[in-house]
């Protein structure tokens, strides 16, 4: 089956301590993004990917880093620098149709991550 | 700064009781306006691509509506799973992000 999977469902974080969220997807879509989700709010871009070994901060990206090394694979690390990391975090994938960019991005299940 | 807007924040309905969403926006450029169905403690799933005013698309009970301002999500006739959060989001011109506004819980009570 073709798909987006996440890994773990749920994550707990220590003071300090980095953490990083797994996304990976058997699509063969080019693109793959990162969304942070607070309750009772829309979703907020934290970095996006177009190709391997390119990726663009979104609106949110302070306290986050990403990889690309492979076109199946974008994980995020939530380091110590984020001092609000609760929240629901997903991952989207989306291709290229064929002379514009108007692709639909693909969802994950998601990744919540709690702070101990 | 591009914005996106949705009313109401939450809608209870009986069953069989039809209603609309509301989803305004401000941004330059609309190179597609999405929305998509989001179940609790879950990833958003697709529901439908509007790109020009006037389209239309329908899926089962919901009819997506496209204006030059906003766009309507109508639910007909509803039943109790169709129970979810619905969100909506606009992509404009330049690049392929996706900005999103604060979706609409929408409750159907048998």
């Amino acid at each position: 089956d073709g798909g987006i999977t996440q890994s773990p469902k749920y994550l707990f974080r220590k003071e300090g301590q980095n953490v990083t969220l797994s996304c990976e997807q058997n699509l063969n879509h080019d693109a793959m993004y990162w969304y942070r989700q607070d309750p009772g709010q829309g979703l907020r871009l934290i970095y996006y990917s177009q190709i391997v070994n390119d990726f663009q901060k979104g609106d949110i990206a302070e306290g986050y880093s990403v990889s690309r090394e492979k076109k199946e694979s974008f994980p995020l690390t939530v380091t110590s620098a984020q001092k609000n990391p609760t929240a629901f975090y997903l991952c989207a994938s989306s291709t290229r149709l064929a002379g514009e960019w108007y692709e639909t991005q693909y969802f994950g299940p998601g990744t919540r991550l709690l702070v101990l | 700064e591009d914005q996106v807007t949705q009313s109401p924040e939450a809608l209870r309905l009986q069953e069989g009781e039809s209603s609309s969403l509301n989803c305004s926006y401000t941004v330059s450029g609309l190179r597609g306006l999405f929305w998509y169905r989001q179940d609790p403690g879950k990833g958003p799933e697709f529901l439908f691509t509007l790109y020009s005013a006037g389209e239309e698309k329908e899926k089962e009970r919901l009819k997506a509506t496209l204006t030059k301002k906003e766009s309507f999500l109508h639910i007909t006739a509803p039943k109790p799973e169709d129970s979810a959060t619905y969100l909506c989001a606009v992509r404009k011109a330049a690049g392929n992000k996706l900005t999103f506004g604060g979706g609409t819980r929408v409750l159907v009570k048998p």
